[in-house]
């Protein structure tokens, strides 16, 4: 069945560093976009990052864009997000999800839980 | 604050019918397709309304969504026990700065 699977949670002291990944399977990875959201507790959700299909194109949110950086690889069928300069607000439960080709979100994550304290 | 406005709360009895507004602008909802997300308590999101009227396999009839110039709706029918959850828009944005945005969640309460 199609799944995605995130894995490289944990916590982190400020200005610290992580990198999250996300396994697909199911369905042939490499013919779709993927995103990155977040959700901080108790807040809702918010959209961190996306890369294209092939990675030929990538954005970020503002909150991020400098201190993380999305990629993929398509041999693997994982997605990831290095994740530098990490402040407490970046303390979330962070979803990979699909991006079907049209402005939509079709499969995710259960997620994975970034904690940022010292 | 959000790029699209969501009522933070709704309420209504088991049976009845209730309505989510989603409010954007000429750069998102006025130019894209829009989607919703319900998420249940201590899940992850799941995909309601895609296209801004379609529904993927296995969501059920008694959710619908429209679209009319730059804001959005989500109907429930039939509300349930079940249907309790937050509910999240989300579309394309054009602004280069925020490519992807969502509401600020609907929080749905069945009476």
């Amino acid at each position: 069945q199609v799944q995605l699977v995130e894995s490289g949670g944990g916590v982190v002291q400020p200005g610290g560093s992580l990198r999250l990944s996300c396994a697909a399977s199911g369905f042939t990875f490499s013919s779709y976009g993927m995103h990155w959201v977040r959700q901080a507790p108790g807040k809702g959700l918010e959209w961190v990052a996306f890369i294209r299909y092939d990675g030929s194109n990538k954005y970020y949110a503002d909150s991020v864009k400098g201190r993380f950086t999305i990629s993929r690889d398509n041999s693997k069928n994982t997605l990831y997000l290095q994740m530098n300069s990490l402040r407490a607000e970046d303390t979330a439960v962070y979803y990979c999800a699909k991006d079907p080709g049209n402005a939509a979100m079709d499969v995710w994550g259960k997620g994975t839980t970034v904690t940022v304290s010292s | 604050q959000s790029v699209l406005t969501q009522p933070p709360s709704v309420s209504a009895a088991p049976g009845q019918k209730v309505t989510i507004s989603c409010s954007g602008s000429s750069s998102n909802i006025g130019n894209n397709y829009v989607s919703w997300y319900q998420q249940l308590p201590g899940t992850a999101p799941k995909l309601l309304i895609y296209d801004n009227n379609k529904r993927p396999s296995g969501i059920p009839d008694r959710f619908s969504g429209s679209k009319s110039g730059t804001s959005a709706t989500l109907g429930i029918t039939g509300l349930q026990t079940g249907d309790e959850a937050d509910y999240y828009c989300g579309t394309w944005d054009s602004s280069l700065s925020v490519p992807w945005v969502f509401g600020g969640g609907t929080k749905l309460t069945v009476l």
